[in-house]
């Protein structure tokens, strides 16, 4: 069985950086072809798509996002870990990881989230 | 950056079908991927690759993709259909992803 799951600090100040960790279980992150995501959602709206990091390390970002993010992952804990920089307000949201087994562009499963507030 | 237009809301009664869109330019050429979100849960993938169907995934949803929008079609609808429903593409161009802004579906 597949699961996902997001681990983190539930509260941010303005400005510091977060660190957001995806521990993946019953499937390998140097398995070929696939892939890991980070995705977002702020409360009440939309979905919204931050980064993704293949198996041999390729790694995209959100164009509007791009300068704040930094995704790695460390496969000897069959972790993936996601730093955004310059918190704000703006940035509350549930953050999830998903998973594409394949690299067909499709996300098979997601982790439940993690809801992270920034707020002084 | 390419965009996907969804409506934000589509009412259906019990048993009827409904039918969710989602809008972009030659949206065709791209393969279309689709999640139900319920609220306080994870997304799940109900349709990919435009037309098919993850395993567990009831025959009721189906997905088509022609010109400029992709439609999730959800056939004898019933309440447990209720849900936010999102649209998702692979943007090869810029190699990264973009999601619909999500329609929530009201069984009435």
């Amino acid at each position: 069985q597949i699961t996902l799951k997001e681990s983190g600090p539930t509260l941010v100040k303005p400005t510091q950086t977060l660190t957001l960790t995806c521990t993946l279980s019953g499937f390998s992150l140097t398995t070929s072809g696939m892939g890991v995501g980070w995705i977002r959602q702020p409360p009440g709206k939309a979905l919204e798509w931050l980064a993704f990091i293949y198996w041999d390390d390729t790694k995209r970002y959100s164009p509007s996002l791009k300068s704040r993010l930094t995704i790695t992952k460390d496969t000897s804990k069959n972790q993936v870990v996601l730093t955004m920089t310059d918190m704000d307000p703006v940035d509350t949201a549930t953050y999830s990881c998903a998973i594409q087994l394949t690299g067909d562009g499709y996300f098979d499963l997601w982790g439940r989230g993690t809801l992270v507030t920034v707020s002084s | 950056s390419y965009v996907l237009t969804q409506p934000p809301s589509v009412s259906v009664a019990p048993g009827k079908t409904a039918r969710i869109s989602c809008g972009g330019h030659n949206i065709d050429n791209y393969r279309v991927h689709w999640y139900q979100q319920k609220p306080g849960q994870a997304p799940v993938l109900v349709i990919y690759h435009n037309n098919d169907r993850p395993s567990g995934i009831p025959e009721r949803f189906s997905g088509s993709n022609s010109g400029n929008t992709a439609t999730l079609t959800i056939s004898r609808v019933e309440a447990g259909d209720e849900a936010d429903y999102y649209c998702q593409v692979w943007d090869s161009g810029g190699d990264h992803v973009v999601f619909g802004g999500g329609t929530k579906l009201t069984v009435l």
